[in-house]
């Protein structure tokens, strides 16, 4: 099974917009990773959150992780239109990713 | 700094042939993991090497194998391609076994 599922599976926003996307995990792990990925390209690694961090920020990403609930949010602020791709994550754990949320951002 | 690469960039194979598709590790990396990604999925964790042993398998039959060479290099094998197994297939590396990967722009495999 998925150890890694991302909510909502598409996401339509203007640009300058908030962005918030969720993801849930089965097992215990030591740390959770987010990844964006252009249309058909490789994955970018955007931020790693450890189990004993609850809130990292880098840049326009903010990600918080709750692991008594096994989910993590990713918030992208102030969006633009280079920001249109998939999102995913993923677990330490066999890195397991889901299906990832699509995200349009609309200049 | 050399990233991760992968060849070739694009591949056509027949059903029932074989393939070999390669990656060499970002810089400084030892680890590398292989993982295939269909049309509008998520990628799907194939196997991952550490001092050139298979460390971890994901859920796929013995078609896939691979190896990893001593200077960190990998090769992914798949016999007895099925048309299923056309895809992305993508490489990343990492530093040790549980730290954040870092992806090449992977390898599209077609099988017709």
């Amino acid at each position: 099974s998925q150890q890694g599922e991302e909510d909502p599976q598409a996401l339509s926003i203007q640009e300058g917009e908030n962005a918030t996307m969720n993801c849930s995990y089965k097992t215990s792990i030591n740390n959770l990773q987010w990844y964006r990925q252009n249309s058909g390209r490789g994955l970018v690694h955007l931020i790693l959150i450890r189990s004993n961090e609850r809130e990292k920020h880098s840049g326009r990403l903010r990600v918080t992780l709750d692991t008594s609930k096994k989910s993590s949010s990713l918030l992208i602020t102030a969006s633009r239109a280079a920001d249109t791709a998939s999102y995913f994550c993923a677990t330490d754990d066999k890195f397991y990713f889901g299906s990832g949320t699509k995200l349009n951002v609309k200049p | 700094d050399a990233g991760v690469t992968q060849s070739p960039t694009h591949l056509i194979k027949t059903r029932g042939q074989q393939v070999t598709l390669r990656c060499s590790p970002k810089s400084g990396h030892d680890t590398v993991s292989w993982y295939q990604q269909a049309l509008g999925q998520g990628p799907q964790f194939i196997f991952q090497y550490y001092e050139e042993e298979e460390r971890q398998r994901g859920n796929f039959p013995d078609r896939f194998s691979g190896h990893q060479f001593p200077n960190y290099s990998s090769e992914l094998n798949v016999n007895a391609l099925l048309l299923g197994d056309s895809a992305l297939y993508l490489c990343a590396s990492s530093q040790g076994l549980a730290h954040e990967q870092y992806f090449g722009p992977g390898t599209r495999l077609t099988v017709t």
